[in-house]
């Protein structure tokens, strides 16, 4: 297995711009997280998906932040619009059966917002 | 929240040394877990823990999960150059978010 892909690995945009992250987990896994990591704050879990369906977002920092999984094979993470304070790595993350035992993380995208 | 502390910081040693590194909670956790991360990539799963007690070895790494649920611990036998990277305790119990500590971020010295 190829595991967790992650796309792109590093952005970079302007201050006001739409950011799209894009991620597909491992095939039949049917949990899905997005977390942040920065120096300051550690992993931070933003949302995460169980079978497509958002279960619990509580850690999306605002509503700039929103997240989709069309499919079982892909789900994106958007800010629109984008702030230098977002600047972190983002990383998605997959497990199978109870909820995020044993997670498999991506490569991350470092995005930076300037 | 639930909290996890995790110490050192950061350790600086000399290649071949033993190290150990602790995660604290003053909360209980029914599964500790423990990764690594290297520059540029993601956390990769080194060891997971689902018994209090439960002492897990992986190669030259061996962690335990403390018999009162409420501690973890990660040991590297011999360090070698490419153990470098930042390891991360985590852990929760069913239904539950996994909590992340903050890190230990080891460098070894040839």
């Amino acid at each position: 297995d190829a595991g967790v892909i992650q796309s792109p690995r590093h952005e970079v945009t302007e201050m006001g711009q739409e950011v799209t992250l894009r991620c597909k987990p491992i095939s039949g896994h049917d949990y899905l997280f997005w977390y942040r990591q920065t120096m300051m704050r550690g992993l931070e879990l933003l949302i995460y998906f169980n079978n497509n369906v958002p279960i619990d977002d509580s850690g999306m920092p605002e509503d700039r932040f929103s997240a989709k999984m069309p499919n079982a094979s892909f789900s994106t993470l958007k800010i629109q619009p984008s702030e230098p304070r977002d600047s972190a790595v983002y990383f998605c993350a997959s497990s199978y059966g109870t909820m995020n035992t044993e997670a498999f993380f991506g490569q991350g995208t470092r995005l930076t917002v300037v | 929240g639930q909290q996890l502390n995790q110490s050192p910081q950061s350790m600086f040693i000399q290649e071949g040394e033993d190290v150990s590194m602790n995660c604290t909670s003053s909360s209980i956790f029914n599964t500790w877990l423990w990764y690594k991360q290297e520059p540029g990539e993601g956390p990769v799963l080194l060891i997971a823990l689902y018994k209090a007690g439960e002492l897990t070895s992986n190669g030259r790494l061996t962690a335990q999960f403390g018999i009162t649920r409420k501690d973890s611990f990660l040991n590297i036998s011999a360090s070698i150059p490419s153990d470098v990277g930042i390891y991360f305790c985590a852990a929760h119990n069913a239904g539950n978010m996994l909590t992340f500590g903050g890190g230990t971020r080891l460098m070894v010295k040839p």
